[in-house]
């Protein structure tokens, strides 16, 4: 259980342009989801907390107008990079907290990554 | 913010025992966990201890927990290449965000 996937695995874009990353829990309901943010060689950059139903809230420093999130359902959140740059490129991880259901509440789980770079 | 820090590198020989350590702030941190990073992935988690524990084991996997000195370690029994991977350890902070780590590198050598 506590599987959470995310879609595109790996995308290539046109500077300017949009690019919209899903995150999917796919055997529990999630009313949080998390967006980071990693850097190669780095630890994981906390970009902003998805709650289903409300608006994202983004950690100091992110554009949030830059970095739309949308949490449409207890099972999916969106990330959305708004006219991309080559200095938006980077490794893009979501995790979700577990609702109920036998699992720890107080644990996130990872989606696989979504590997993002501007031309 | 809070503020957790691990060495960044770690190399042995498979079959031996490894230990990455790892220390943190936040006194009232109630979970602290491990998680495993392969190259191109996601995070998978490992294990993870609450803060009323000591040890937990789990397999090969050790987690040792001393609060007074908010330190942490993981104690990997008969390394194997396959653990070869960066490893973070994250405590769990207010509204439940994680701080991670820097991570660090584990090398197994055959």
């Amino acid at each position: 259980g506590a599987v959470v996937s995310q879609h595109p695995s790996r995308v290539i874009c046109k500077s300017g342009t949009s690019v919209k990353i899903e995150c999917r829990s796919l055997d529990f309901q999630a009313t949080t989801m998390f967006w980071y943010r990693q850097f190669p060689k780095q630890s994981l950059m906390l970009m902003a907390t998805s709650n289903e139903g409300s608006k994202a809230t983004y950690e100091q420093g992110v554009e949030k107008d830059k970095f739309l999130i949308n949490h449409a359902s207890l099972t999916l959140s969106t990330l959305t990079v708004t006219s991309a740059h080559p200095e938006d490129s980077s490794f893009y991880i979501c995790s979700a907290r577990v609702l109920a259901g036998g699992l720890s509440t107080d644990t996130q789980y990872f989606g696989p990554g979504t590997r993002l770079t501007v031309l | 913010g809070e503020d957790v820090e691990q060495s960044l590198f770690l190399s042995v020989r498979e079959g031996d025992s490894s230990v990455i350590n790892c220390t943190y702030t936040d006194s009232s941190s109630t979970y602290l966990y491990w998680y495993k990073q392969e190259p191109g992935a996601g995070l998978q988690l490992l294990t993870y201890i609450f803060s009323n524990m000591d040890m937990k084991q789990d397999q090969r996997l050790t987690v040792l927990l001393n609060k007074k000195d908010k330190h942490l370690s993981l104690r990997i029994a008969d390394t194997q290449t396959g653990d070869s991977a960066i490893y973070f350890c994250a405590e769990a902070g207010g509204f439940n965000k994680f701080y991670f780590g820097s991570g660090t590198k584990l090398n197994v050598k055959p």
